[in-house]
């Protein structure tokens, strides 16, 4: 298993600004996963992002709009650009285990835009 | 299109077996999972079927059918802190995790 923590927790933020998640794993992985989730609702994966190399987005999310940083195997960031209400939501990352479709999530940061 | 449907609720009483049933429709498919996710927690990994077949994991049990793309969820001696939401999720082509839209299973006394 692996032990993730995020930060921060949760924060509310003005429209038009902007605000990066930390991901911090407690041993060294792959593949980190960025997923939002509206409460009640189901987890949409935005980008899967490897050491070294560009995040991989899907369908409806944008570099632009969510850039992620992943600079070694335990740490990786999202960002989320020029916010509008529509991006309140959970984000969260996740790792795999050595087992394909074993995720461990971390608890997630909620967040509420303005 | 990928897409995968669940029951949006389910109640059940403690001691009760429950069902959750899942069906799915990917490009590519490797296996399918199930996620327990209490209110305000992190989704946590239950169990996971890549071949046809029953697994079991103490009161959990999961069934894939590959051929029916289809797989469900069972819940055995139902206890109150079941209540949660079940997510059902596929893995697609190249990394693609798709979760199902939720299950939400309420158990009363």
């Amino acid at each position: 298993s692996a032990v993730i923590s995020q930060k921060p927790s949760r924060d509310i933020c003005q429209r038009g600004t902007s605000l990066t998640i930390q991901c911090q794993v407690d041993s060294q992985v792959t593949m980190m996963f960025w997923y939002r989730q509206q409460p009640g609702q189901s987890l949409t994966l935005i980008a899967t992002a490897n050491q070294g190399s560009e995040a991989t987005y899907e369908s409806g999310f944008v570099i632009d709009k969510f850039p992620i940083s992943r600079p070694n195997l335990t740490f990786s960031t999202l960002t989320v650009s020029n916010m509008s209400p529509e991006d309140s939501s959970i984000y969260l990352c996740s790792v795999t285990s050595g087992r394909r479709n074993e995720q461990f999530f971390g608890p997630g940061t909620r967040l509420t835009v303005l | 299109g990928q897409s995968l449907e669940q029951p949006s609720e389910v109640t059940a009483v403690e001691g009760a077996i429950v069902q959750i049933n899942c069906t799915y429709q990917t490009s590519g498919f490797y296996g399918l999972s199930w996620y327990q996710q209490h209110d305000g927690g992190a989704p946590t990994f239950l169990s996971y079927n890549a071949l046809d077949g029953l697994e079991e994991t103490g009161r959990f049990s999961s069934f894939l059918s590959r051929s029916d793309s289809y797989g469900y969820l069972l819940l055995q001696e139902l206890q109150m802190k079941d209540s949660a939401s079940y997510f059902c999720a596929v893995e697609g082509q190249g990394f693609s995790f798709i979760f199902g839209k939720g299950t939400r299973l309420l158990v009363k006394p």
